[in-house]
């Protein structure tokens, strides 16, 4: 199985300030990576999908990129609607597996 | 618009098996596949089985002895089925819509809670 190694684990930001997040799969998934938000007592939902696509109705101050084994999701402009966990997911092979998320909070 | 609901029991004793269905609407299953993936409280989330559009299957090998996927395309409803529960499956259990070209889930379900009790 690909295993997804993601950092931090937990992050505290200001309103306004940008923020990143970084995934590192075990084995080259090439663009299959996705990043999918989770917000406190809701489901996850997709944010972007084949690296750096946003997903419908995603708001333009995330972006994601990178490929191969390496890969980011960066939020500019931190909004207090974006109080979340952050999951990545590998595509490129089954079993999916997910990153073990990236829980950010609001200073 | 896209939608996708579980439904189960709640609670299931030890050792017993657990049936959930996913009843999907705004979409076709003859289309689209769908994927169940669970998370069990306070932790991450693990991707358990997929059904595609043909009816074909794929299973996370590290379950599927236990697993079991189907589904009634007439019905729009996915059923899964996972045997010998214990604890550690104690979890919430969403169904999701494979995004096309995605390789990604691109809608959830509610999401239905399972609790192995006895």
């Amino acid at each position: 199985d690909i295993q997804m190694n993601q950092s931090p684990s937990s992050l505290s930001a200001s309103l306004g300030d940008t923020i990143t997040i970084t995934c590192h799969a075990s084995q080259n998934i090439n663009v299959w990576l996705s990043w999918y938000q989770q917000k406190p007592g809701n489901i996850p939902k997709l944010l972007i999908y084949k690296a750096s696509n946003l997903h419908t109705g995603v708001p333009s101050r995330f972006s994601g990129s990178g490929s191969g084994t390496g890969f980011t999701l960066t939020i500019s402009s931190l909004q207090p609607e974006d109080i979340a966990t952050y999951y990545c997911q590998q595509g490129q092979s089954y079993p999916w597996t997910f990153g073990g998320g990236t829980k950010l909070e609001i200073k | 618009q896209v939608q996708l609901k579980e439904s189960g029991p709640g609670l299931v004793a030890p050792s017993q098996s657990l049936s959930i269905t996913c009843t999907i609407s705004g979409f076709s299953l003859t289309s689209y596949g769908v994927h169940w993936v669970r998370q069990p409280p306070g932790k991450g989330l693990e991707w358990l089985v997929v059904i595609w559009s043909d009816g074909s299957t794929t299973y996370n090998s590290a379950l599927k002895s236990r697993l079991s996927i189907s589904k009634d395309n007439s019905k729009s409803q996915v059923f899964l089925k996972m045997n010998s529960l214990q604890t550690d499956d104690t979890a919430m259990y969403y169904c999701a819509r494979h995004g096309y070209g995605y390789y990604a889930m691109d809608y959830w379900g509610q999401g239905t809670s399972v609790t192995v009790s006895s």
